[in-house]
């Protein structure tokens, strides 16, 4: 895998249910991870920096884990709300550059 | 804290024409700032990084002297888009990086972004 890849493209899902997307991303030359939430007409907002092999981590409803061998991240949530319909991004930092390469995005419609 | 400003929100011009867009750090300074576009249904793509102090280094394919870039402060990059044609037009987004580090792992604040549509 050469460019950071994220599935679904979009999602729908009804309020309470539970979800999950997923990034792919180069394992070599690895360094970090990052989620970011982006809602309409605002900043994209930092979710998750995340490094190590099998870390998994968790800020209220969202965890995300990462496999740095395979190279792959979930991000999960629990029990949805018509407030976390965002687009969620994650980007792959290489290091060399400090520069972000990102995928496209899984954008989350959670109806009430 | 950790808000970067960017403005302005939406611009419309003519052919020809150039426009400013700043990206400012609110409340932290910031050594880097990163400029990124963003075509319909593709992924932020990074133009380049903008050095407190320094010259912008772009990324290959993106022409410095089309998108200048100015990074005169800790809190503040500019971009210019010179001489705008329509296909120029986009979403431009920034970001900042930390300078004293206090945020962890290289997180980068980003602004809310520019829609520019040339006419």
């Amino acid at each position: 895998i050469l460019n950071v890849e994220q599935s679904p493209q979009s999602l729908h899902v009804q309020e309470g249910d539970s979800t999950n997307f997923t990034c792919s991303f180069p394992s070599s030359n690895f360094y970090a991870l990052h989620w970011y939430r982006w809602e309409t007409a605002k900043s994209p907002e930092a979710l998750f920096v995340m490094t190590l092999n099998g870390d998994e981590k968790k800020k209220g409803r969202i965890s995300a884990t990462l496999n740095t061998k395979e190279g792959y991240s979930y991000l999960y949530i629990k029990g949805s709300q018509p407030e976390d319909s965002a687009t969620y991004l994650c980007a792959h930092y290489g290091g060399s550059q400090g520069n972000l390469i990102f995928g496209k995005g899984t954008k989350l419609s959670v109806k009430p | 804290g950790a808000v970067v400003s960017q403005h302005p929100s939406w611009v419309i011009c003519k052919s020809g024409t150039s426009v400013k867009i700043e990206c400012r750090s609110l409340d932290f300074q910031a050594t880097t700032m990163f400029w990124y576009r963003q075509f319909p249904k593709q992924s932020l793509m990074l133009m380049a990084t903008s050095n407190e102090g320094s010259k912008a280094t772009y990324e290959q394919g993106v022409e410095k002297d089309k998108f200048l870039i100015n990074h005169a402060s800790l809190t503040l990059s500019t971009l210019t888009v010179t001489s705008a044609h329509p296909e120029d037009s986009s979403f431009y987004i920034c970001s900042a990086k930390d300078r004293l580090g206090r945020l962890a792992k290289n997180i980068q604040y980003f602004g809310a972004g520019t829609r520019l549509s040339v006419l």
